[in-house]
């Protein structure tokens, strides 16, 4: 079955411990993607990979870490989490970058005390 | 930059009933794509439906269709014959043709409709 898998879903952590949240998509996708979703925000981008090695930053990148070693996998990295980094996270991917359809993992909901 | 709008934050319908749900969008953009996706209580993001801004027909999937205005940059979404499933959060996104590298890749989303369905 093609989809994108996040783990964990639920994290809760305290200030300034490392976190690494996994994200790993079985359809050979090119694209891949982080954003964040807040009451009243919306989803806003936190980073994208148009391939291997190819990392770029979105609308609220501070804070956070990608690394794109592998086709399928694209963790985001919270070096040093803070209170204001609790959120709803969204993994997602694509086969392209024009108009294709995301294909989005089902969230991990991240709490920073 | 683009922006999307969605200047409904809250939408209720009587089940069976027709709602449209309104979204607009800035851009300056001739190509683009625009994209209604659903977000139900389990959190899962769900893609609805797809339109490439430079087909004139309207995209249609079963009880969903759009109105796309172009000229308006208007982009609504219809739900026909609403079914308690369809009570969701609703999130309209814009994604530029076009990539220019060294930013965000132009896929904006809108702040969302939560939208009821009342039995």
């Amino acid at each position: 079955e093609a989809q994108v898998t996040q783990n964990p879903r639920y994290l809760i952590t305290v200030t300034g411990k490392k976190l690494t949240v996994t994200c790993s998509q079985n359809m050979n996708h090119e694209y891949m993607s982080w954003y964040r979703q807040d009451p009243g925000l919306g989803l806003r981008q936190i980073y994208y990979s148009m391939n291997v090695e190819v990392t770029d930053k979105g609308d609220v990148p501070e804070g956070y870490k990608v690394s794109r070693k592998e086709k399928r996998n694209f963790p985001l990295i919270l070096e040093s989490p803070s209170p204001n980094q609790t959120s709803l996270y969204f993994c997602a991917s694509s086969r392209g970058l024009r108009g294709e359809k995301l294909f989005f993992g089902s969230g991990t909901q991240l709490s920073v005390l | 930059a683009q922006t999307v709008t969605q200047s409904q934050p809250e939408m209720s319908v009587q089940e069976a009933e027709t709602v449209t749900l309104s979204c607009t969008y800035d851009t300056s953009e001739s190509d683009y794509y625009l994209f209604w996706y659903k977000q139900p209580p389990s959190r899962q993001m769900i893609l609805v439906i797809r339109q490439e801004a430079y087909k004139q027909q309207n995209a249609t999937e079963n009880r969903f269709s759009v109105n796309f205005q172009k000229a308006a940059k208007s982009f609504s979404l219809k739900i026909s014959d609403s079914q308690l499933g369809d009570a969701a959060m609703y999130f309209c996104a814009y994604r530029s043709a076009l990539y220019s590298g060294g930013g965000a890749d132009g896929l904006t989303f809108g702040k969302g409709t939560h939208l009821i369905i009342q039995p």
